[in-house]
Formats: C-alpha cells, sequence, structure tokens
C-alpha cells in the first residue's frame, strides 16, 4: 500500500527546534518531488518546502533560512528540520508526494502531526 | 510570488444543485493548476489535476476548467458527501494555494 506517516510533531517553546519525519511505504522517497505543506488551525493550506528527486529544495520565504527539507534514501523518509520556530509556525504539518506522473500535482498525503508553538 | 485568489470564500447550497467555485492567479499559469477537497480532521484529496482532468477514481460530477488566469471547478449535482472545504493551488512557479471555500448544505 502507497502511504505516508508523518511523527514528530509537538509542543515546543519559541525559539525551538523540532524535526519532523515522513516515513513512505509502497514507493520510494527519493525518485520523487516530495513537500510539506502546513495548516494552521481553522485556516487554510500553505505550501512550505520541496525536495525534488534531483536533491534540489526550495522553500516558502516565511520559512527560508529556518527550515531544512532532507530526506534518507537508506530509511525510505523525509524530513524537515524547523529551528527558530515561532508562534505562526503553529500547524499541521503534511507530507505529500507529487504524482511521478502528473507533475504539479499532490497525490498521497499523510494523515499530519501537528506543531504548537507555545510559552 | 503567485497568488491564488478563490472565490467565494464560503457557499451554501441544497441537495443537487449545481455548484460553482473561481480560482484567479495572480498572473498566466497556462493550465498549472489543481483542485483539492478537505474534509474535517483529513488530509487534502486530489480531484482535478490540470485545471480539467478527472483524477482516478474521483465520481464525474466534479470537473474543472479554464487555462490562463481563470478557473472553474464545478459539482454538477451536489451530493451530501461533497461537504467539505475546497481549494485550487497553482504549479506554475512553486506551489500556491487559494484560501479556500468552505461548501455547506443549506
Amino acid at each position: 500500500e502507497v502511504q505516508l506517516v508523518e511523527t514528530g510533531g509537538g509542543l515546543i517553546q519559541p525559539g525551538g527546534s523540532l524535526r519532523l519525519s515522513c516515513a513512505a511505504s509502497g514507493f520510494t522517497v527519493s525518485s520523487n518531488y516530495m513537500s510539506w505543506v502546513r495548516q494552521a488551525p481553522g485556516k487554510g493550506l500553505e505550501w512550505v518546502s520541496v525536495i525534488y528527486s534531483g536533491g534540489s529544495t526550495y522553500y516558502a520565504d516565511s520559512v527560508k533560512g529556518r527550515f531544512t527539507i532532507s530526506r534518507d534514501n537508506s530509511k525510505n523518509t523525509l524530513y524537515l528540520q524547523m529551528n527558530s520556530l515561532r508562534a505562526e509556525d503553529t500547524a499541521v504539518y503534511y507530507c505529500a508526494r507529487e504524482d511521478p506522473s502528473v507533475y504539479g500535482a499532490f497525490d498521497i498525503w499523510g494523515q499530519g502531526t501537528m506543531v504548537t508553538v507555545s510559552s | 510570488d503567485i497568488q491564488m485568489t478563490q472565490s467565494p470564500s464560503s457557499l451554501s447550497a441544497s441537495v443537487g444543485d449545481r455548484v460553482t467555485i473561481t480560482c484567479q492567479a495572480s498572473q498566466d499559469i497556462s493550465n498549472y493548476l489543481n483542485w483539492y477537497q478537505q474534509k474535517p480532521g483529513k488530509a487534502p484529496k486530489l480531484l482535478i489535476y490540470d485545471a480539467s482532468n478527472l483524477e482516478t477514481g474521483v465520481p464525474s460530477r466534479f470537473s474543472g476548467s479554464g487555462s490562463g488566469t481563470d478557473f472553474t471547478f464545478t459539482i454538477s449535482s451536489l451530493q451530501p458527501e461533497d461537504i467539505a472545504t475546497y481549494y485550487c493551488q497553482q504549479y506554475d512557479n512553486l506551489y500556491t494555494f487559494g484560501q479556500g471555500t468552505k461548501l455547506e448544505i443549506k
């Protein structure tokens, strides 16, 4: 079965760091374009970051310089390292795969992991 | 950055109604637009890709059209299970979502 499972969310103080993980099954992370998308409570979807199969990475302006996307091919897992966290980073974080046959469309999503930044 | 503006932000309709949501891009994005459905507490689900193509397994009452800057998403006959929030998303330059349209049953 093709699926994504996120872990690593929790309560963290402002200025702190957290690493989210996204374990994939049924497909190879390194062969696909993988993104993180977040959703603040009661708000809409916000794209956060992407890592392409070739290794190039891109970030939303709101997280650039603070977040780092990476992957571990041996574990078939995607990561999001989040540093200097702010209250406005509070959200459910989803990992998502771009459909390899349909460029730009997120066809597989995880269930999400909640990150709460608060003192 | 490309901005995506959806309208309306909320919509109330009756079962069987035809429902239309629009999405406008701040610049020409060709047909690089997708539509998603999100139910409360769940991850989004891809419905329409490349502006007008129905994702496998999605009911045919859902459709999309448009190109350039103006796009439309339509439910031909609203069903109770269609209650959700709908989002457009561009991928011409990285990715941007619209702010969402919350659909409710009247």
